[in-house]
């Protein structure tokens, strides 16, 4: 089975620009979620998405969106980028349908603003 | 609510020497735990799970305990190795509620 596939693995843009990041889900899984990685921070969870529904949102602005597809590929979108976005983006997906709950990691796409 | 309080690092050690990181949670219902492991450079992947009190989790040499009476979930290895040198995340879901400790950064030196 291939795992969670995430493009692209690395990018730079400006302050100001908007970016898409991209995530496919192991096969089968209909559950992703998304979570961003910052030195300071830590691990901070953004959202997750199930059957094409945003199930959970963690405490982030508007400027950051996403959207599930009936395949369940999911993409999260950051707009009028600020240099705090600078992170690394992780997708992890999940069956949801067992107890355990263990999430899959991609390897997650680093995004650098200048 | 959820939570995970895990021991914060960095933590240094000699190749072969024990490891110890500590793992406390604080739960409402029934958790699975988890530590994940993540490597430099890549995503988070998991080491190990428990999904009931009592529940022993090993992989690769480590090994996790799920005690319920002390609500801990501590990870252990024997031995470590320069290998072994990577950021440790401590974990807990009550689905659809995942929750991650704020990691361990463990250097293991030749």
């Amino acid at each position: 089975k291939a795992g969670v596939t995430q493009t692209p693995r690395y990018l730079i843009k400006t302050r100001g620009q908007q970016v898409t990041l991209s995530c496919s889900p192991i096969s089968g899984h209909r559950s992703v979620s998304w979570y961003q990685q910052t030195p300071g921070q830590g691990l901070q969870f953004l959202f997750e998405y199930f059957s094409e529904t945003q199930r959970n949102k963690g405490n982030f602005p508007g400027r950051f969106s996403g959207r599930q597809f009936s395949n369940s590929r999911s993409e999260m979108n950051v707009s009028t980028l600020e240099l705090g976005d600078s992170a690394l983006y992780l997708c992890a997906s999940s069956d949801r349908t067992g107890n355990t709950g263990e999430l899959f990691f991609g390897e997650g796409s680093r995004l650098t603003v200048l | 609510g959820n939570s995970v309080t895990q021991m914060e690092g960095p933590v240094t050690l000699s190749e072969e020497a024990f490891l110890t990181i500590n793992c406390t949670y604080t739960a409402t219902g029934y958790p699975s735990l988890f530590w994940y492991v993540q490597y430099p450079g890549e995503g988070l992947q998991l080491l190990l799970k428990a999904t009931k009190a009592d529940d022993k989790g090993s992989n690769k040499g480590f090994e996790a305990t799920y005690r319920k009476e002390t609500t801990s979930f501590h990870l252990e290895k024997g031995s470590v190795q320069v290998s072994d040198s990577a950021v440790y995340f401590c974990a807990l879901s009550d689905v659809p509620d995942m929750r991650f400790g704020a990691g361990t950064r463990l250097t293991v030196k030749p």
